[in-house]
């Protein structure tokens, strides 16, 4: 089967950097994304690593070692509207079919 | 394109009704998937499209759950003979096929619940 972990509550103030970790156990792994969900919203996109690496978008980066079964979301200079839920989801799948299995979140609060 | 619509927004049923919940993906997408999302954890995988195919449904999901994609546009997700563990948010989303950087486009969601 497969399964992630990540913290489940993070808190940090306006204007620090915050990393959320993320670590699975799964077969078939293809890449490793990462989506913000406000209260009452939907999933949204914020990045994908297929490979080993980082990868950034402004202020947010996100970290893939496949060997650690690991990565991580880096946010940097925190605003108060990043206060939000964070999955992490890997793309598994086999041969012609791949979908996403989400973690199990991490809520960030950002502080004045 | 307005993204990807859910409908209808919220769903209160009695116990043992069958209920029908409908997408509408972005129109260039040909892949479509539904999700199961409760308080406090993340989205649960149930089924996925591609194009009108079912390519893959959760072995997790009752036969009382079935989905359809008929014409590979719209899609339908059905659930027979309610019950209250039933009740979460069901998300769909939609990509497109090989275009991984973009990730899935979610819908908002349809808030179901079971009394």
């Amino acid at each position: 089967g497969q399964s992630l972990e990540q913290p489940s509550e993070v808190t940090a103030v306006e204007g620090a950097i915050v990393q959320i970790n993320c670590t699975y156990q799964t077969s078939g792994f293809y890449g490793l994304s990462w989506y913000q969900q406000h209260d009452g919203g939907a999933p949204t996109f914020l990045s994908y690593n297929a490979l080993d690496g980082l990868e950034e978008t402004g202020r947010f980066s996100s970290f893939l070692s496949r060997s650690d079964s690991y990565g991580y979301l880096l946010l940097q200079e925190l605003q108060m509207k990043d206060s939000a839920s964070y999955f992490c989801a890997v793309r598994v799948g086999r041969e012609n079919t791949d979908k996403l299995i989400f973690g199990t979140g991490t809520r960030l609060q950002v502080f004045p | 394109d307005t993204g990807v619509s859910q409908d209808p927004r919220h769903k209160i049923t009695k116990r043992g009704q069958n209920v029908t919940f409908r997408c509408d993906p972005i129109s260039e997408h040909n892949r479509l998937y539904w999700y199961r999302q409760t308080l406090g954890q993340g989205p649960e995988f149930l089924t996925y499209f591609q194009n009108e195919a079912q390519l893959e449904k959760s072995r997790l999901l009752s036969d009382r759950f079935s989905a359809e994609r008929p014409k590979g546009s719209f899609s339908t997700l059905e659930i027979q003979r309610t019950e209250q563990g039933d009740s979460a948010m069901y998300l769909c989303a939609s990509s497109l096929q090989g275009i991984l950087n973009y990730g899935y486009t979610f819908g908002s969601g349809t808030r179901l619940t079971v009394v």
